[in-house]
């Protein structure tokens, strides 16, 4: 059972505009969430993250908004750049778990 | 420059074969996992260690050992290669904060044949 879901494989955006990358998740004990980037032939690189205490978490052009009634997280990156075009991960941990859990992953390409 | 070393980068096995993934970290993390990751798929995790001296299974441990002699290292055994070990294999480290994200490796690609 998949635990955490990217349902959307892929996204396309203007430059300018906004990206919604979305995550939801299942298990009612994870407490933070985080927002991974990944280029080819590159690790992921940690973008941000939210705690289930807090309904929203912005850094510079990313925002991550909370919902824990839906179990529903999304990244908005406004406005979008030819160089945010990555793989985008969500992943979800609890304190003193050690770990975390890890969505499919969203290819968001920006077209200039 | 800081962060998480993966050696090798690139490695053909033969089924059967066995090597060992190394990995170095220079940030004092506690914390070091391996993940997986294969085409279409987010990142799995193998194995993680919260300290030097401990280890613990993730979600695909089967095929994969283990070592944490020394807290900047963490070592992926594979003891006898099968070809659905072909992935990419990634390295990460992190403080026990988890709000603060993982740093990880560039990752090595292994192939099974």
């Amino acid at each position: 059972d998949q635990q955490v879901k990217q349902n959307s494989p892929s996204l396309s955006v203007q430059e300018g505009r906004i990206s919604i990358l979305n995550c939801d998740y299942t298990n009612s004990m994870f407490d933070y969430f985080l927002w991974y980037k990944k280029y080819p032939a590159e690790g992921p690189t940690f973008l941000i993250s939210i705690s289930s205490i807090k309904d929203k978490n912005e850094d510079g052009r990313f925002t991550v908004f909370l919902n824990k009634s839906a179990k529903h997280l999304s990244l908005h990156i406004v406005p979008s750049q030819p160089g945010d075009s990555a793989v985008y991960f969500c992943a979800a941990s609890s304190t003193n778990a050690g770990k975390s859990t890890f969505g499919d992953g969203t290819t968001l390409t920006v077209k200039p | 420059n800081a962060g998480v070393t993966q050696t090798p980068k690139f490695r053909v096995l033969k089924t059967g074969q066995s090597m060992t993934l190394l990995c170095a970290q220079d940030m004092n993390h506690e914390y070091m996992y391996w993940y997986r990751q294969d085409p279409g798929m987010g990142l799995r995790l193998i194995h993680y260690s919260v300290g030097e001296g401990t280890t613990a299974k993730g979600e695909v441990p089967d095929g994969y050992n283990v070592s944490r002699l020394k807290k900047q290292n963490f070592l992926l055994g594979l003891e006898s290669a099968a070809p659905s070990q072909t992935s990419v294999y990634f390295c990460a480290s992190s403080y026990p904060r988890t709000g603060d994200g993982y740093t990880f490796g560039s990752g090595t690609r292994l192939t099974v044949v």
